[in-house]
């Protein structure tokens, strides 16, 4: 069965460094989405790709963090410089595109922690 | 704007109880709604959705939910809990129609259940 991966499962950084999570959809699906999971809560949506163009980053922190995908494909999110509240589960998700609702397929997320 | 509220951080119950999770949701249209199922480390999967039709929305692992327009409700139950349901519940609320079907997520319900 076909399943969204991402890389690292598991990250620890230092303040101040940077850090970059990589994902890799469903095969043929158009949509990304990138969402941050602080402990406690539920995931919040940081960036929505259809393609290779953003279609919503309007909660994605733009000073610190970055996110690209490049050939429509994989995509990098990237933190610099990373901060102590940056500590959270990344989760990437996909899904087809089209008519009609389009069920999101979720990663097994990154865990970032921020000494 | 679309919120979700989860009423109830933590439930527990004994096995084979009633399992009863709570979600109000506030939409400005007609909503399309979630329950997502998340256990330790891993990424969310989808239990159930609402999207048109019929009110009453049968999942998977036994799960069901009802929506209420009138009670802007979308509560998700169980007959008989079993062990392996312990585990982090999501309410998450879209918009109906359309092509970006941005999630809202609720804080989550943790589900413990005792042998």
């Amino acid at each position: 069965e076909a399943e969204v991966a991402q890389s690292p499962r598991y990250k620890i950084t230092e303040k101040s460094q940077a850090v970059a999570f990589w994902c890799d959809p469903i095969s043929g699906h158009a949509t990304l989405y990138w969402y941050r999971q602080i402990l406690g809560q539920g995931p919040e949506l940081l960036v929505q790709f259809q393609d290779e163009s953003v279609v919503d980053d309007s909660q994605l922190p733009k000073d610190r963090f970055s996110a690209e995908r490049l050939k429509g494909v994989d995509s990098t999110l990237k933190i610099q410089p990373a901060e102590l509240g940056d500590s959270a589960m990344y989760l990437c998700a996909s899904s087809l595109t089209g008519v009609g609702y389009n069920e999101q397929f979720f990663g097994p997320g990154t865990r970032l922690t921020v000494l | 704007a679309q919120s979700v509220t989860q009423l109830g951080s933590h439930v527990s119950v004994s096995e084979g109880a009633l399992v009863l999770l709570r979600c109000n949701y506030s939409s400005s249209v007609p909503p399309y709604l979630f329950w997502y199922v998340q256990y330790p480390n891993q990424g969310l999967q989808l239990l159930l959705k609402y999207t048109t039709g019929a009110t009453l929305v049968k999942g998977i692992n036994g799960f069901e939910a009802e929506f209420k327009k009138s009670e802007t409700s979308f509560h998700l139950t169980k007959p008989s809990a079993h062990m392996s349901d312990a585990a982090e519940y999501f309410c998450a609320v879209s918009k109906g129609g359309g092509s970006n079907y941005k999630l809202t997520f609720g804080k989550g319900t943790l589900l413990t259940v005792n042998p």
